[in-house]
């Protein structure tokens, strides 16, 4: 098992472009979420998810979308980049609600 | 207010010591409760889960306090290789919200 695959592992971004971080997990987890993480800080709940085709929002949405057609695999969009949307950004699934978070290796993200 | 609140640290200790972490957390209705441990530029890894009555793993115990709404990390014998980021992480009804973390440096 891969377990939570990213991709990609870096990007730089213009102010304005936008892109997309793929995450996929191959341990059939229902429970998908997208975290940031800024330098010295804890993790911020960005957005997700309780099995295909539903989401919500987490604790800092403005700025990204996500979508969940298949269990696998829970891509966050950025639309518009800022240099505020610079950050390490986690995947994480679990098997159930309150499980054990198995997490990707990160992309870290700079918007010049 | 913040879900979840660490003293950030760093904790600077002799290996072979004694070291306790604390978190508290603002949601009462919060259903389970974690550590999880986070190396440079790594994603965090869980150490433990932590229940009422108290559990223990090896060196390293946790415990939850419901009412105070409180919950702690002691390691035992310090590391070399304990040395991290601890992270205090706590759920919410399929939400998981994490402290800033706690630094550890253990030195030889």
């Amino acid at each position: 098992n891969a377990g939570v695959t990213q991709t990609p592992k870096f990007r730089i971004l213009k102010i304005g472009q936008s892109m997309t971080l793929q995450c996929a997990q191959d341990m059939n987890h229902n429970y998908m979420y997208w975290y940031r993480q800024d330098p010295g800080m804890g993790l911020k709940l960005i957005y997700y998810s309780v099995g295909a085709g539903i989401t919500d929002k987490g604790e800092v949405p403005n700025g990204y979308n996500v979508s969940r057609s298949t269990t696998e695999d829970f891509p966050l969009r950025l639309e518009l980049a800022a240099p505020s949307q610079t950050s390490v950004y986690f995947c994480a699934s679990s098997y159930s609600s309150g499980g054990e978070l198995f997490f990707g290796e990160g992309s870290r993200l700079t918007v010049l | 207010r913040k879900e979840v609140e660490q003293d950030p640290g760093p904790f600077n200790v002799p290996e072979g010591a004694t070291v306790a972490f604390n978190c508290t957390y603002s949601n009462s209705a919060s259903q389970s409760f974690f550590w999880y441990r986070q190396d440079c530029r790594k994603e965090p890894k869980l150490l433990m889960s932590v229940y009422s009555s108290g559990n223990e793993d090896g060196r390293f115990t946790a415990q939850l306090n419901r009412a105070s709404q409180y919950i702690s990390l002691l390691i035992r014998d310090s590391k070399l290789s304990d040395s991290a980021t601890y992270l205090c992480v706590v759920n919410n009804f399929n939400k998981f919200y994490f402290g800033s973390g706690t630094k550890l440096n253990v030195k030889p």
